[in-house]
């Protein structure tokens, strides 16, 4: 059983670019989290997402971010117009349910802003 | 609000020495507490929960953490570390009913030959 695929590792975008991360989940698995790990911090929450829904989006940036979890397919999160602030470590998480069990890591992706 | 606090960036232990991680934590109800670890280039990788039941959980690679309620802590701990054991440490923590993890800022563990 194949992990948290996350595509690309490494993402490199020129300023006003836009950016996107793919994150396959766990096999079985239909609950998606996206967290941001900035320099020197721990994994802030961004959004949790089951297939065709934003459940809650709480933690992400009102402007430029989105994230869907289509019936086909993986789960992407979408950076629009990115600054030198995006500049972050991206991990998405899966769980076959969302309080009972814990959350599985991809390797994540780094994004980094010129 | 929920939040963890990892106390120590840096924690250095010499390889065969006893290996302890703080965490204390915060949070409404019963708390949910998470151990992770991140090698080099690579994602978190689940190390040990505690949900409910005895305060001494055991997890993977030998590491076990106690949960001490009154003084809201969940330090990891293992007997005796090896080189290979140096890595990136997470404590987590979220409420039973949620799904929301609050991490701490993590501490760097060298173990030295």
């Amino acid at each position: 059983n194949a992990g948290v695929m996350q595509n690309p590792r490494h993402l490199v975008r020129r300023r006003g670019q836009e950016a996107r991360l793919r994150c396959s989940p766990m096999k079985g698995h239909s609950h998606v989290y996206w967290y941001r790990q900035l320099p020197e911090e721990g994994l802030k929450f961004m959004v949790y997402l089951q297939k065709e829904n934003i459940i809650d989006e709480s933690g992400m940036p009102k402007e430029r971010f989105s994230a869907e979890f289509p019936k086909e397919g993986p789960s992407i999160l979408r950076i629009q117009q990115v600054v030198r602030g995006d500049s972050a470590a991206y991990f998405c998480a899966s769980s076959p349910e969302a309080t009972k069990t814990e959350a599985f890591f991809g390797q994540g992706t780094r994004l980094t802003v010129v | 609000a929920q939040s963890v606090a990892q106390p120590e960036d840096q924690v250095n232990v010499a390889e065969g020495n006893p290996l302890t991680v703080k965490c204390t934590y915060s949070v409404s109800g019963n708390p949910y507490l998470f151990w992770y670890v991140q090698y080099p280039n690579r994602g978190l990788q689940f190390l040990l929960k505690y949900i409910t039941g005895d305060n001494l959980v055991k997890g993977s690679y030998g590491f076990e953490a106690e949960f001490n309620k009154s003084q809201t802590s969940f330090h990891l701990k293992k007997p005796s570390a090896l080189v290979s054991d140096s890595a990136l440490y997470f404590c987590a923590v979220r409420r039973s009913n949620d799904y929301k993890l609050s991490f701490g800022a993590g501490t760097t563990v060298t173990v030295r030959a």
